[in-house]
């Protein structure tokens, strides 16, 4: 079974600092997806970002980009010019490439919180 | 627009009652999912359906039934409600099992 680990369970950034989340997952499948949501405290659950494991270049939205390296299992989020909107609950997820494996496989999630 | 929308937002009530949360998406997916958020904030797949079939079922008491009447709906009916099934429940929906899901924004069932 696939696993998904957020070692950080907090962490903090200046407004218009650079903060990096890490998130590293265990798979023995070659295809997959991996996706960071972003949970604010009205606990919607947003996407921020999504990678196809089959493209070598690492997916970029606006302010947040990933660093992911297949081989070492590490997806990282980097959010650039922090902003205050951007505090919330960042969470790490799994999802096979295959139809029957469609869960999401989520990390235990990394609280950031912005200062001002 | 909601793309994804659940009633109710909040839900309490007593151990031992049947409660139902209703999940509808406008998108026009095939995929929907129930997911289930602890007091921890760890969230885990119960079920998904695809076309109105049952696609996973985990690990999940019995006294959880979803039902997908149509394609853009998906209910949880949950029967005789116990203190440790409060948690906010989310409901998500994808284009196919293999897409992007995209979430509800949650209902929080608190059990007295």
């Amino acid at each position: 079974a696939q696993t998904v680990t957020q070692s950080q369970p907090e962490m903090s950034v200046q407004e218009a600092e650079t903060v990096t989340l890490s998130c590293t997952y265990d798979t023995s499948e070659s295809d997959y997806y991996l996706f960071w949501y972003k949970q604010p405290p009205s606990r919607q659950m947003i996407l921020v970002i999504r990678q196809e494991a089959y493209k070598q270049q690492n997916a970029t939205e606006n302010r947040f980009s990933v660093n992911f390296q297949k081989a070492a299992k590490s997806f990282s989020l980097k959010i650039s010019d922090s902003q205050l909107g951007d505090a919330a609950m960042y969470f790490c997820a799994y999802r096979s490439a295959w139809a029957s494996g469609s869960r999401l496989t989520f990390g235990e999630g990394t609280q950031l919180t912005v200062n001002p | 627009d909601t793309a994804v929308s659940q009633t109710p937002k909040y839900l309490v009530t007593q151990m031992g009652n049947d409660k139902s949360i209703k999940c509808e998406q406008n998108l026009g997916h095939d995929t929907m999912y129930w997911y289930k958020q602890d007091s921890k904030k760890f969230l885990k797949i119960m079920f998904s359906y695809n076309n109105k079939e049952l696609i996973i079922n985990e690990t999940v008491p019995n006294r959880f039934s979803p039902k997908s009447p149509d394609k853009a709906h998906l209910n949880l009916h949950i029967n005789s409600l116990e203190l440790g099934d409060s948690a906010v429940y989310f409901c998500a929906s994808s284009r196919d099992p293999t897409d992007t899901q995209y979430f509800g924004p949650g209902t929080r069932l608190t059990v007295l």
